[in-house]
């Protein structure tokens, strides 16, 4: 069973601050996703990787995948209170279909 | 474009009761997945279709069912219904059944509520 631990659990910080969350996996993924997710909503798709040491900028985030694909990172800077939600990584590797989601980070940036 | 939609949005049932949840795709997806977010964890794969046949299935009881229609629309059914089949039912849509294609978009749930 493929497993992704996600870490801190909850964080709550200031706004102007700066975060990083961990997605971490004794599993290869052949890719691997990160998803926001809002109170009563589907998560939303931020980012897809796939090359092991790949880095993706988005605006004030920046995603890493690890070299040996088993772990990936999200960085923020500079947080608003928009960006306030639950992140989730999820992966998929080999044959495998479906996606296999961490168990998230709430992230509350405070005004 | 309209994204992937769910029907109902909210549900209540009663233990022991049967549930039919709906949804659609983007249009031109053929592939539909199905999750379960119990409050406070991440979802977890209940099933998978692509072109009406099923291509996965998650670890969750024979209550749980699903089919896929000629349009690519879905439904998943679940069986005498427990307390803790309490959760939001997250459909998702993609291009492809796998691969680096399997980039998932996912619609607003429906939230289940058995008591």
């Amino acid at each position: 069973t493929q497993l992704l631990e996600q870490s801190p659990q909850f964080l709550s910080i200031q706004e102007g601050e700066n975060l990083t969350v961990y997605c971490n996996s004794s599993s290869v993924f052949s890719s691997l996703q990160w998803y926001r997710q809002e109170p009563g909503e589907g998560p939303v798709l931020l980012v897809t990787v796939v090359t092991g040491g790949e880095v993706k900028k988005l605006k004030r985030l920046t995603f890493q995948f690890g070299d040996a694909r088993k772990d990936s990172s999200l960085h923020i800077t500079a947080a608003q209170p928009g960006d306030t939600g639950l992140y989730l990584c999820a992966g998929t590797s080999g044959s495998a279909r479906q996606l296999t989601f961490g168990s998230g980070t709430q992230l509350t940036v405070l005004p | 474009d309209a994204g992937v939609t769910q029907s109902p949005t909210h549900l209540i049932k009663t233990r022991g009761q049967q549930v039919t949840l709906r949804c659609s795709p983007i249009s031109g997806h053929k592939s539909v997945s199905w999750y379960q977010q119990v409050l406070g964890q991440g979802p977890q794969f209940i099933f998978q279709y692509y072109e009406k046949e099923e291509r996965g299935r998650g670890n969750f009881p024979d209550r749980f069912s699903a089919r896929q229609f000629p349009n690519y629309s879905s439904e998943l059914n679940v069986n005498a219904l427990l307390l803790g089949d309490s959760a939001l039912y997250l459909c998702a849509s993609s291009w492809a059944s796998g691969g680096l294609n399997t980039e998932a978009f996912f619609g607003q749930g429906t939230r289940l509520t058995v008591v």
